[in-house]
């Protein structure tokens, strides 16, 4: 029962470094979704990908950049870290549009 | 409106209803759901409804929905300590694709003894 697996947990950055963010899912799902969560906010869609090859920017997409080469695997990755990317990082996927979303546990990010 | 709203905070005693209201931003919604996060964890999807009902009950969760407001409203009978979370509501609206949620702010749910 893995579902949505995100690696790390946690991770704490110098400004101007770079990471990726991994996402896996074993459901076969089409969907793949990237948020970021601030204290006190909802969600704010990063990246998206409705199937292997193809990736599309959501609300704020600056600052990161998405590949999708499987149907398991979308990673997030942030090329120049800075303090304003200090966020809960959620990956998510569907099996198509407007389906219910199922969430990974989420990666603390800390840019300092 | 522009943005998904909700209460930021409700606090409930334990054995009361709770009850978290919404309001959303697109009448042509054609789902509608409502995720929990408790400390520390990922959204875990509660419910849902579809835009064609008004009222769907899944055991002590009952979601009404006024399409004609555009409010959404989450009831949860009996409520206990475990209930206590961040509950968000979402929509996925026609524009923009139809294939990407938005969230709401989320209400934070204190459950007292």
């Amino acid at each position: 029962n893995a579902g949505v697996t995100q690696t790390p947990k946690f991770r704490i950055l110098k400004i101007g470094q770079s990471m990726t963010l991994q996402c896996t899912q074993d459901m076969n799902h089409n969907y793949m979704y990237w948020y970021r969560q601030d204290p006190g906010m909802g969600l704010k869609l990063i990246y998206y990908s409705v199937g292997a090859g193809i990736t599309d920017k959501g609300e704020v997409p600056n600052g990161y950049n998405v590949s999708r080469s499987t149907t398991e695997d979308f990673p997030l990755r942030l090329e120049l870290a800075a303090p304003s990317q200090t966020s809960v990082y959620f990956c998510a996927s569907s099996p198509e549009a407007a389906m219910p979303q199922h969430f990974g546990d989420g990666t603390r990010l800390s840019i300092l | 409106g522009e943005d998904v709203e909700q209460s930021l905070f409700l606090s409930v005693r334990e054995g009361d209803s709770s009850v978290i209201n919404c309001t959303y931003t697109d009448s042509s919604s054609t789902y509608l759901y409502w995720y929990k996060q408790e400390p520390g964890a990922g959204l875990q999807l509660l419910t849902y409804i579809f835009s064609n009902m008004d009222m769907k009950q899944d055991q002590r969760l009952t979601v009404l929905l006024n399409k004609k407001d555009k409010h959404l409203s989450l009831r949860i009978a009996d409520t206990q300590t475990g209930d206590s979370a961040i509950y968000f509501c979402a929509e996925i609206p026609p524009r923009g694709g139809g294939n990407k949620l938005t969230f709401g702010t989320g209400t934070q749910l204190k459950v007292e003894l």
